[in-house]
């Protein structure tokens, strides 16, 4: 069965401090795709990233990064240099492409509060 | 990427009522997912709807609480039944956003039930 893990429920950090969200999958398929999107307080989901199972490349977008690792089964999210703008709750999310089912599962998401 | 305008975007309701949620593609697409995201929660899926078929409904979901009709390959509508306080949640479409994109989600239907 699928599961995504995001075990830090809330992260606070001081603007332009780093700040790593950690999500950790669990899947029986071979080909799926991994994804972040960020929920700020309006409440839109926006799409961040998404990256296929056979593409373990680190991959940079201005100050997000993100560090894919099928040997832990992890793929976590860096943001440089903080801006209180990135105070959202993000969530990792999981599909699987073999079930055939094509929907996401959600990690319980992390809640990220950047103080000015 | 996939454009959806879901309506409404809010709701108060009465308990015993029902609320029909729109939701509008601009393109044609295959499947489209429904989702519940109660307060403080993540997004759980309800049922993914096929044009000409029916809805494919997850463990703990029923047609009679949660009927979804998909007339078209760009439209869908989902009816929350019944309601209760229980039922205050948002809820949100979402289609496949194509290659190399993310799933396009809806702004969401933010019900609450009184």
């Amino acid at each position: 069965a699928q599961k995504v893990t995001q075990a830090q429920t809330e992260i606070s950090v001081v603007e332009k401090e780093d700040v790593t969200l950690d999500c950790v999958y669990e899947t029986r398929d071979t080909t799926y795709y991994l994804f972040w999107y960020k929920q700020p307080p309006s409440g839109e989901l926006v799409f961040l990233i998404r990256r296929n199972s056979f593409d373990e490349q680190n991959e940079i977008s201005g100050r997000y990064s993100w560090n894919f690792q099928k040997s832990t089964s992890s793929f976590n999210f860096t943001i440089t240099a903080s801006q209180v703008v990135d105070s959202a709750v993000y969530f990792c999310a999981l599909s699987e492409v073999q079930t055939g089912a094509n929907n996401l599962f959600f990690g319980t998401g992390t809640r990220l509060t950047v103080i000015p | 990427s996939a454009v959806i305008s879901q309506k409404p975007s809010r709701d108060i309701c009465q308990r015993g009522t029902s609320l029909t949620i729109q939701c509008q593609v601009d393109s044609q697409v295959t499947m489209m997912f429904w989702y519940r995201q109660q307060p403080g929660q993540s997004l759980t899926l309800i049922a993914t709807a096929n044009q000409g078929s029916e809805a494919t409904y997850e463990s703990g979901f029923v047609i009679d609480k949660f009927p979804i009709s998909r007339p078209n390959l760009t439209f869908s509508t989902l009816t929350v039944s019944n309601m209760s306080p229980e039922d205050s949640s948002i809820y949100l479409c979402s289609v496949e956003g194509g290659a190399g994109y993310g799933y396009t989600f809806g702004s969401g239907t933010r019900l609450t039930v009184v």
